[in-house]
């Protein structure tokens, strides 16, 4: 069954800190997909990241990275030198093979706020 | 041009009425979803659709009943509402390739049942 676990449900650190938000998944699915989301509190939800299973690739993104390790289950999301507008919600996802399509749960999400 | 569009945006309503929340995406995409986003911010999918047909039908309560007139279009219905129901509703689409894609969402619907 899928499983995607936020440990952390709020973290709150100081801007130009370095913060990094966990995500852990379960899934018994060799094909899957993961995602992160991030949710200002606006309250649209903005899509970040994907990254399939088979690629094992971290990624950048200006002061964004993520590092997926299959060895741990793990989709981790860093942010480097964080700024007041970072503070959201975020959310990891995984994505896996259902009826008729991918069936997508998300975590609990991690609350983030960014002091000045 | 909103992608994802819902609407309306707040809806306050009474127990025991029936509501209905529209949506409308323009990005072609085939793949349509309900999510439901609870106090404490956990957030579930209730249905999904492809090119107008249900693909997944959570465990939600048979007072919900979604509509996909088109592909464009997947609106929710809900009868003899309750307190429980009072949440963010999130539409959302996404294009239906070999794999998971990202999905796009609305702006939600805040829906409370007095």
């Amino acid at each position: 069954a899928q499983k995607v676990t936020q440990a952390q449900t709020e973290i709150s650190v100081v801007e130009k800190e370095d913060v990094t938000l966990d995500c852990v998944y379960e899934t018994r699915d060799t094909t899957y997909y993961l995602f992160w989301y991030k949710q200002p509190p606006s309250g649209e939800l903005v899509f970040l990241i994907r990254r399939n299973s088979f690629d094992e690739q971290n990624e950048i993104s200006g002061r964004y990275s993520w590092n997926f390790q299959k060895s741990t289950s793990s989709f981790n999301f860093t942010i480097t030198a964080s700024q007041v507008v970072d503070s959201a919600v975020y959310f990891c996802a995984l994505s896996e093979r259902n009826t008729g399509g991918f069936k997508t749960i998300f975590g609990a999400g991690t609350r983030l706020f960014v002091k000045a | 041009d909103t992608a994802v569009s819902q609407t309306p945006k707040y809806l306050v309503t009474q127990m025991g009425n029936d509501k209905s929340i529209k949506c409308e995406q323009n990005l072609g995409h085939d793949t349509m979803y309900w999510y439901k986003q609870d106090s404490k911010k956990f957030l579930k999918i209730m249905f999904s659709y492809n090119n107008k047909e249900l693909i997944i039908n959570e465990t939600v309560p048979n007072r919900f009943s979604p509509k996909s007139p088109d592909k464009a279009h997947l609106n929710l219905h809900i009868n003899s509402l309750e307190l429980g129901d009072s949440a963010v509703y999130f539409c959302a689409s996404s294009q239906k390739t070999g794999g998971a894609t990202e999905a796009f969402f609305g702006q939600g619907t805040r829906l409370t049942v007095v």
